[in-house]
């Protein structure tokens, strides 16, 4: 069966520090591969996905992530955190048939 | 573009009450899917649809009905709420190629009492 498992529940930085936020899947085939990013009270916004090709993909916000198959790992970095990136943090699978699995979640405090 | 729109932002209901979750895209896409998402748990796909008049049951489709009788509405229906359904719903939609990101409405608060 599909999963998706962030084992890190809750992480604090520095504003400046860097940033890595652990994703790993479990899927039978290549999968597609999602971040998302939900501010309080708000819906979820994409910050990058991977479908194919190179492995390690740019999203917005300065974010990048690096497909390891070999891992089953989709990890979520960023060179330097802001006070804005303080949010819930969700790594998601497309399997087939349209359906989508999210993981429970990593929330990330920045302090000062 | 609004995107994807979501009625009501917040809701009580009364158990055993009945209420519809509306759900409007202005997007044009052919894929669309609810969630619920509970405290400390990732989202948990209800029920999504490929198109108007096609829908299909996700992982918790229990306790709720869909339909798409357009592309761009998918009203999610609870019709004797319990408890257990209290949580906050999230309406996303895709275009319709293969597997592309969703994107997601601002999600309904629901508390069941």
């Amino acid at each position: 069966a599909q999963s998706v498992t962030q084992p890190d529940i809750h992480i604090t930085v520095s504003e400046g520090a860097s940033l890595e936020l652990r994703c790993n899947y479990s899927y039978g085939a290549t999968p597609y591969l999602f971040w998302y990013v939900q501010s309080p009270g708000q819906g979820l916004q994409l910050l990058l996905k991977y479908f194919s090709g190179d492995t390690l993909v740019q999203g917005i916000k300065g974010f990048e992530a690096e497909f390891k198959r070999s891992q089953s790992s989709f990890n979520l970095r960023k060179p330097s955190v802001h006070w804005s990136d303080a949010a819930e943090y969700f790594c998601a699978v497309g399997a087939g048939g349209n359906q989508f699995y999210f993981g429970t979640g990593t929330s990330l405090t920045v302090i000062p | 573009n609004a995107g994807v729109t979501q009625t009501p932002k917040f809701r009580i209901l009364k158990i055993g009450q009945s209420m519809t979750l509306q759900c409007t895209q202005d997007m044009n896409h052919n894929y669309m899917y609810w969630y619920r998402q509970d405290p400390g748990m990732g989202l948990k796909l209800i029920y999504y649809s490929v198109g108007a008049g096609i829908t299909d049951k996700g992982e918790v489709p229990n306790g709720y009905n869909v339909s798409r009788s357009t592309t761009e509405d998918f009203p999610l229906r609870l019709e004797l709420a319990a408890p257990s359904q209290t949580s906050v719903y999230f309406c996303a939609s895709s275009p319709s190629t293969a597997l592309p990101a969703q994107y997601f409405g601002p999600g309904t608060r629901l508390l069941v009492l």
